[in-house]
């Protein structure tokens, strides 16, 4: 199984704030790599595709990058509405893993 | 808009058979992928395994659990449901079914699989 270490577990940061969270892989997805943000209570929210492609309707202040096996999500202007836990995902072979979350707090 | 909806028994004793189905509207289930992930309590999203139904049914599971799941379809329902043997307390969690739907990326020329549609979870427990 292809193994997903996200980083850091948590982070707590202002309104306003860059907030930047690293997915690494433990071989090469190219960029077969999803975002998804789980609220309390919540079902995960799709964000992000193919490393960097934005869903419909997901805020613009949230971008992606990376290829292989090291990927960032960044939220650029932090915002009352972000706190959640992030995920990302593998969609490069089954089965599909996940990381084991980011939780974003608000300070 | 997809929307998809679990129901089951919310309490399975151990050593017994947990039993699901997702029911869905909006969508065919003859279309896409349609995925089991579940999440215990406090820790993060693992996928069950996944059925397609167009035509001969196919499954691809999860190895870590392969031996005990079994997914089946009902297309004159429009449901698909997911099976899990022997469960122990380790299978308590919140399971979720999920359109897996592939997107074609023109950047990159290639299609790319993500979960895009969600059910709201149900909370299976597992006690005697």
């Amino acid at each position: 199984d292809i193994q997903m270490t996200q980083s850091p577990s948590s982070l707590s940061a202002s309104v306003g704030d860059r907030v930047t969270i690293t997915c690494r892989a433990s071989q090469n997805i190219n960029n077969y790599l999803n975002w998804y943000q789980q609220k309390s209570g919540k079902a995960p929210k799709l964000l992000m595709s193919a490393a960097s492609s934005l869903l419909s309707g997901v805020p613009s202040r949230f971008s992606g990058s990376g290829s292989g096996t090291e990927f960032t999500l960044t939220i650029s202007g932090l915002q009352p509405d972000d706190l959640a836990y992030y995920y990302c995902q593998q969609s490069y072979t089954t089965p599909w893993t996940f990381g084991q979350g980011t939780k974003v707090e608000i300070k | 808009q997809v929307q998809l909806r679990e129901s089951g028994p919310g309490l399975v004793k151990p050593s017994e058979t947990l039993s699901l189905i997702c029911s869905v509207s909006g969508d065919s289930i003859t279309n896409f992928y349609w995925s089991w992930i579940r999440q215990p309590a406090g820790k993060g999203l693992e996928w069950i395994g996944r059925i397609e139904a167009s035509g001969s049914v196919t499954t691809n599971y999860n190895p870590s659990l392969k031996s005990r799941v079994t997914m089946s379809a009902d297309t004159s329902k429009n449901q698909f449901s997911l099976k899990l043997t022997s469960v122990s307390a380790a299978d308590t969690a919140v399971y979720y079914c999920v359109r897996q739907h592939s997107f074609y990326y023109h950047t990159t020329g290639y299609y790319y699989s993500r979960f895009d549609s969600w059910g709201q979870g149900i909370l299976v427990t597992v006690s005697s």
